[in-house]
């Protein structure tokens, strides 16, 4: 199984500035035949399911704010929230879909400093 | 607008049997792979199946095969988990989730507001 990791586990941040969050996977999700990343994120408020952010390690699901971007490549990536606003509060999963058993991240919970 | 209703969930003893339902209704159900994630108690999240919008293939995560079956009624627009051999760990709400393909992309577009279930003595 794909093992994937965040960090921080926490993190704090004043409204308006940038957080950033970090995802690595066990092993490479970069698919070769079709240089795609399989890799998504997803944002969880308090007491809702989770919401798709970004799919394919930084194509924006329609809806989500520009605020929101992904990046990296393989095994290591970013997702970034470029200036904090009070609804951004939530743990944000990073998820592979490069094989199963699906594999998500242990979660990042974002506050507001 | 695309909706993902579960029903189902509820308290059931350790060994014990429960089936999960999901309606889904604002798009072509049979065109799209559907999932099951469960999230246990302040815990993240955790792939348990999924099958194709045919109904063809299914896939399960190692920590419900041979107790957990997904399926699908696609003339009623309904999704099923059955899960036997409940055991505590299996303690979570359950998810009905979208894949934005009918062959299981692997990420999920639209979710259910979830079902308990609940293992306990």
């Amino acid at each position: 199984d794909i093992v994937m990791t965040q960090s921080p586990d926490s993190l704090a941040v004043s409204l308006g500035e940038r957080a950033t969050i970090n995802c690595k996977s066990s092993q490479s999700v970069l698919y070769s035949s079709n240089s795609e990343n399989y890799l998504a994120w997803y944002q969880q408020q308090p007491g809702q399911p989770p919401k798709l952010l970004i799919y394919w390690a930084s194509t924006r699901e329609s809806g989500v704010p520009d605020r929101f971007s992904g990046s990296g490549s393989g095994t290591d990536f970013t997702l970034t929230i470029s200036s904090l606003q009070a609804e951004d509060v939530a743990v944000y999963y990073c998820q592979q879909y490069y094989s199963t058993p699906y594999t998500f991240g242990q979660g990042t919970k974002l506050e507001i400093k | 607008e695309v909706q993902l209703l579960e029903s189902g969930g509820g308290l059931v003893q350790p060994g014990g049997s429960l089936r999960l339902s999901c309606a889904a209704s604002g798009f072509t159900f049979s065109s799209y792979a559907m999932s099951w994630v469960r999230q246990a108690p302040g815990k993240g999240l955790e792939w348990v199946s999924g099958i194709y919008g045919s109904g063809d293939s299914t896939y399960n995560a190692d920590s419900v095969k041979g107790r957990f079956t997904i399926s699908r009624d696609n003339s009623k627009n309904t999704l099923f988990l059955q899960m036997n051999s409940l055991r505590a760990e299996d303690t979570a709400i359950y998810y009905c989730a979208k894949d934005p393909r009918g062959s299981m992309q692997g990420y999920f577009d639209y979710w259910g507001q979830g079902a308990l279930v609940t293992v306990s003595s």
